[in-house]
Formats: structure tokens, C-alpha cells, sequence
């Protein structure tokens, strides 16, 4: 079976905080992805990763980094975590570019994170 | 990604099917028609996709309008775990940058009632 694992479910952090979301693949894909999920605005993606180190902006990147030092693990860190970054994150992952319109994205199970 | 139109809720009766509908009358030649589900505190997962022919796998089928303007993902007898929210996505044939990510709609909210 597939999986994409989230180093947490839930966390409540601080304003001004930095938070680590952490995201495991295996199944030894090449592209990873980080997106927010927020009740009326779908999924919107922050970030996304093809390759080791290798990093792309998405739709909403300000106020986020990411990191991608193996290939199995593709981190979002929150430099200074504020109230509007409260939301569901979720992670996924997908092979290498075949030909996208076929191509099947993996999803974790998402980290509800609380900034208070 | 062209876009789609899916009614915001339905519901149906246990061990029933259900035809989700999809509207998508922009799709171009190439788009493929994918379909996820996101049950309650889950992530997204992969349901089914198709191009032109209508397509069976374990979880559902996918029946595509003759002229691709419109779409319906069904579940054969509905269970109260599927019980989700049901997204219809269209993917083009080259997707590059950003592209590669998934855009998701509204999507319709099912509904299972014991």
C-alpha cells in the first residue's frame, strides 16, 4: 500500500513561532507537493518540489519555506507562523512526469495546525 | 485546467447507487477527466479517471457524455463510508510548472443515509 505520512495530525502553535510540517513519502516519487486547504477557497498549492533540493513556488508561497534534503522527505517550515496560517495542510506526492493528464497524486492525511 | 461544475450536495441511501454528475463543457481534446474523494479528516484520494471510453475499476465507474461536456462518477451500492466529498477535475494533456498540481473545486458533498 502506498503511503504519504504527516509527522502530525493536529498542532497548535503561537504567533511568531517557527513550525516544521514534516512529509514522508515511499514510493520513491520525484514530485512533491504542499497545499493549504481552507473552507471556501479548495485547495490552493505553496509549494512544490520535482526533485532533491530542487524547489518550485506555487499559488500562495509568502510566509512559507520548504526544504527537500532526501528525496523520501519534503519539509514546510513557517518562518514566523501567524493567525492567517492556521489551516489544514496537506502533503502529497506523485511519479515522475510522465504524462500528467494520467498521472494519480498521493495525499497524507493532512495537519490541522492552530496558530494562536 | 478547464473548468467544472458539480452540485454542492447529494444524498443517497445505503447499499443504493449513486450518480455523481459533472458538468464541463470548456474540456478541450486532450483534458482528462479525474475524479478524487476526501473523506471526513483525510487527505484526497484518487477515485478513477478517463479520456473517452467509460471506465470500471474496484471503486467506481466513470461514465463520459458521448460530446465530453459532462461526466458521472458512479458508485455501484453506496456505503456509509463513502460518505465524502467528491471532486471532478479536468488535466490537460501537457502540464508544466505549477500545473502539475491538482485544482480542486467546490466539489459535492455526499451524503449516505443508513
Amino acid at each position: 500500500d502506498v503511503k504519504v505520512t504527516q509527522s502530525s495530525r493536529y498542532l497548535v502553535k503561537r504567533t511568531g513561532e517557527k513550525v516544521f510540517l514534516e512529509c514522508v513519502q515511499d514510493m520513491d516519487h520525484e514530485n512533491m507537493f504542499w497545499y493549504r486547504q481552507d473552507p471556501g477557497l479548495g485547495l490552493r498549492l505553496i509549494y512544490f518540489s520535482y526533485d532533491v533540493k530542487m524547489k518550485e513556488k506555487g499559488d500562495i508561497p509568502e510566509g512559507y519555506s520548504v526544504s527537500r534534503e532526501k528525496k523520501e522527505r519534503f519539509s514546510l517550515i513557517l518562518e514566523s507562523a501567524s493567525t492567517n496560517q492556521t489551516s489544514m495542510y496537506l502533503c502529497a506526492s506523485r511519479a515522475r512526469d510522465r504524462i500528467p493528464s494520467t498521472d494519480t497524486q498521493y495525499f497524507g492525511p493532512g495537519t490541522r495546525l492552530t496558530v494562536l | 485546467d478547464a473548468k467544472t461544475t458539480q452540485p454542492n450536495s447529494m444524498e443517497s441511501n445505503e447499499e443504493e447507487p449513486v450518480h455523481l454528475p459533472c458538468n464541463h463543457s470548456t474540456i478541450s481534446g486532450t483534458d482528462y477527466i479525474h475524479w478524487y474523494r476526501q473523506l471526513p479528516s483525510q487527505g484526497p484520494e484518487y477515485v478513477i479517471h478517463g479520456l473517452t471510453s467509460n471506465v470500471n475499476n474496484r471503486m467506481a465507474s466513470l461514465a463520459i457524455a458521448e460530446d465530453r461536456k459532462s461526466s458521472t462518477l458512479i458508485l455501484h451500492r453506496a456505503t456509509l463510508r463513502d460518505a465524502a466529498v467528491y471532486y471532478c477535475i479536468l488535466r490537460a494533456l501537457i502540464s508544466s510548472g505549477s500545473a502539475r498540481q491538482l485544482t480542486f473545486g467546490s466539489g459535492t458533498q455526499l451524503t449516505v443515509l443508513p
